[in-house]
């Protein structure tokens, strides 16, 4: 069954540090990747994706994130971080064949510290 | 551009109680999704509409849930009758395609408490 597993559940940082959200995905055939970020109240919306191409992608509000398929991630990363990035993030996958429906993992809460 | 609107953004209704969700997408976007999300997970897919036509509704408990999407625009999610476990937020988006590399732009949800 396809699956994503995000590691950690809470990642609390103080502000202007660096963050890492990761996120591993079961797959044996070629993916689609996304990291959504969802704001307290709010709906979700779209950080980054990795459809092909170059295995780094940029995002929006500084956010980065790495394929790595011979691991099976694609972590999030941001050098350095705000109080205003305070919020839930997820990781999402879809799959080139079959169903092509997007899963989510459970969400890691970020929370940057002044 | 206006995001995708849902209505009512609270409901409290009491157990065995029927429920109505609305979601009106971005407009040109021909693929509609219905999502639940509970406390403390990811979204999970309940059913995707291209068009008038629901393609995926494999994860609809289809004995208490129903959906429609007349006019392939706005979308109406029933749940008749309420039980506790049904208490969550229900999200709703849309996308141009449902190829599976479409980004899914969410609306802000309805949050649902059934006591």
């Amino acid at each position: 069954a396809q699956s994503v597993t995000q590691l950690d559940s809470q990642v609390p940082v103080f502000e202007e540090a660096p963050v890492e959200l990761r996120c591993n995905y079961s797959s044996s055939v070629s993916v689609y990747l996304f990291w959504y970020v969802q704001y307290p109240n709010q709906g979700l919306q779209l950080l980054l994706k990795y459809l092909s191409g170059s295995t780094l992608v940029k995002g929006i509000n500084g956010f980065e994130a790495e394929f790595n398929k011979s691991q099976t991630s694609f972590h999030l990363r941001k050098p350095s971080v705000h109080i205003s990035d305070t919020a839930e993030y997820f990781c999402a996958v879809s799959y080139l064949q079959g169903a092509q429906k997007l899963v989510f993992g459970q969400g890691t809460r970020l929370t940057i510290n002044p | 551009e206006a995001g995708v609107v849902q209505s009512p953004r609270y409901k409290i209704i009491e157990k065995k109680q029927p429920v109505a969700f609305w979601c009106n997408p971005i407009s040109g976007h021909n693929t509609l999704y219905w999502y639940r999300q509970n406390l403390g997970q990811g979204p999970e897919l309940l059913i995707r509409y291209e068009n008038e036509e629901a393609v995926d509704d494999s994860q609809l408990p289809k004995d208490r849930f129903s959906a429609e999407r007349l006019k392939g625009v706005d979308s109406t999610l029933k749940i008749q009758p309420a039980e506790l476990g049904d208490s969550a937020v229900y999200l709703c988006a849309s996308s141009l395609g449902g190829d599976g590399s479409y980004e899914q732009y969410f609306g802000p949800g309805t949050r649902l408490t059934v006591t």
